[in-house]
């Protein structure tokens, strides 16, 4: 049974470049989170969808975050004209109907220059 | 405004011994709470939770005890094995459904030494 998968694993990118972040959630899974996890730090929450329903975006820092679930499996969180607190591990999280604990793939560690 | 907090960066206790990982809250709306284990290069990985009806709850070698009016709780590992080495962060949210968010302390790292 395959887990929550995410792409690509490392990302390099210049200041004012912008990525795309892609989460491939556990089959069946309705609920899928996006946590940004700083160095040092616990991962904190960024969005939430259900099937492809985004009911929670407060945790984005700016309008440079997007993030879509279009047909409510695979996600991506893309960030324009990216800066360099931008750095961080970006993990992706999903959960099935009724389930009580969140899945982690193991994330895309992000690094600006 | 830290909702959820781990005071310990780091523990390190000897193979068989008892480990003890702390956590304190904040906020009186949380009612779920969770510990996660992480090892470097990946995901974190769920290790037990508890409601807040409980004040106990034991999976094998883990124990998490919770004390409400203290708004803290604990997870006991005993014996401790090598193998346990890993960053150990605890979780909260308000409400255990599959759309609950999750704040995250900023975890403990422990290490057992053999």
């Amino acid at each position: 049974g395959a887990g929550v998968s995410q792409s690509p694993r490392y990302k390099v990118a210049k200041r004012g470049q912008d990525v795309a972040l892609r989460c491939d959630p556990i089959s069946g899974h309705v609920s899928l989170f996006w946590y940004q996890q700083a160095l040092g730090q616990g991962p904190e929450f960024l969005t939430y969808f259900q099937n492809e329903a985004q009911l929670d975006k407060s945790g984005l820092p700016s309008d440079r975050f997007f993030a879509e679930r279009p047909e409510g499996s695979v996600s991506t969180l893309k960030i324009q004209r990216t800066q360099q607190e931008d750095s961080a591990v970006y993990l992706c999280a999903s959960s099935p109907p009724g389930g009580e604990k969140l899945f982690f793939g193991s994330g895309t560690q992000l690094s600006v220059l | 405004d830290q909702q959820v907090k781990q005071n310990s960066p780091s523990l390190s206790v000897q193979e068989g011994r008892i480990s003890i990982l702390n956590c304190d809250y904040t906020n009186s709306m949380f009612d779920y709470f969770l510990w996660y284990k992480k090892y470097p290069a990946e995901g974190p990985t769920f290790l037990i939770s508890i409601s807040s009806i409980k004040d106990k709850n034991e999976d094998g070698r883990f124990t998490v005890f919770l004390n409400k009016s203290a708004k803290h709780l604990s997870l006991h590992i005993v014996p401790s094995q090598p193998g346990d080495s890993a960053v150990y962060f605890c979780a909260a949210s308000a409400g255990s459904t599959s759309g609950s968010r999750l704040t995250f302390g900023e975890g403990t790292q422990l290490t057992v030494n053999p």
